[in-house]
């Protein structure tokens, strides 16, 4: 149960776009469309902000986007506003039917 | 709306037992998969357990294989962690989670420390 990749870090400025990518492998992100993403701010609670590697909840902005491609997947926040920093973690449903985190990146705005 | 509220957590001495709680209200709690995810302080989240609908499977991280068991009673809408033969690395905010393949919906946490 080896955690997926991400960066640690990623910043960018305000109305920009970035994207924080989310490496696993065939048992895992690039397995299954089951890959999900989280907000996290400090002291918080995560939150759902997309499932299925490209659904955006009810309420979540849609200045987030998800996206897939074997076995790397993608968050993609345009238009970054101050609110967007946090912490943000990726998820995978693997083949032994355990799930499975990434790292986390932290995301700065300038 | 949904709300899921964690209890049960503290300070134990390594090996000890503690047995969390996470009462949940706002939706129809026997219809849906319920996870534990936890979180060590400074560090990221980690996948614990997973427990069906119904209870009739449940799924653990290699980590606490063996030592921790999920459970849940429809009846009163609760789900529970039992967490035997603690260690310091177990350390951590606890939090219970609603859903099957995602997280939709998570709880503030309750916060468990191992330490003598």
């Amino acid at each position: 149960q080896s955690a997926l990749t991400q960066p640690a870090s990623v910043s960018g400025s305000p109305g920009q776009s970035i994207t924080i990518s989310c490496t696993g492998t065939s048992s895992d992100v690039g397995g299954y469309n089951y890959v999900s993403w989280y907000q996290q701010h400090p002291g918080k609670a995560p939150k759902l902000m997309i499932y299925e590697v490209s659904n955006r909840p009810s309420g979540v902005s849609n200045r987030f986007s998800g996206s897939k491609s074997g076995n790397t997947a993608s968050l993609t926040i345009s238009g970054l506003q101050a609110e967007d920093e946090a912490d943000y973690y990726c998820s995978s449903y693997t083949s032994s039917s355990t799930w499975v985190f990434g790292g986390g990146t932290k995301l700065t705005v300038l | 709306q949904v709300q899921l509220v964690e209890s049960g957590g503290g300070v134990v001495q390594p090996g000890g037992s503690l047995r969390l709680s996470c009462a949940a209200s706002g939706f129809t709690f026997s219809s849906y998969g319920m996870h534990w995810v936890r979180q060590a302080p400074g560090k990221g989240l980690e996948w614990v357990a997973f427990i069906r609908y119904d209870g009739s499977n449940k799924y653990y991280a290699d980590s606490v294989k063996g030592r921790f068991t999920i459970s849940r009673d429809n009846s009163k809408n609760t789900l529970y962690l039992q967490m035997n033969s603690l260690r310091a690395e177990d350390t951590a905010v606890y939090y219970c989670a609603k859903g099957a393949i995602s997280y939709s919906y998570w709880g503030k946490g309750t916060t468990v420390t191992v330490s003598s």
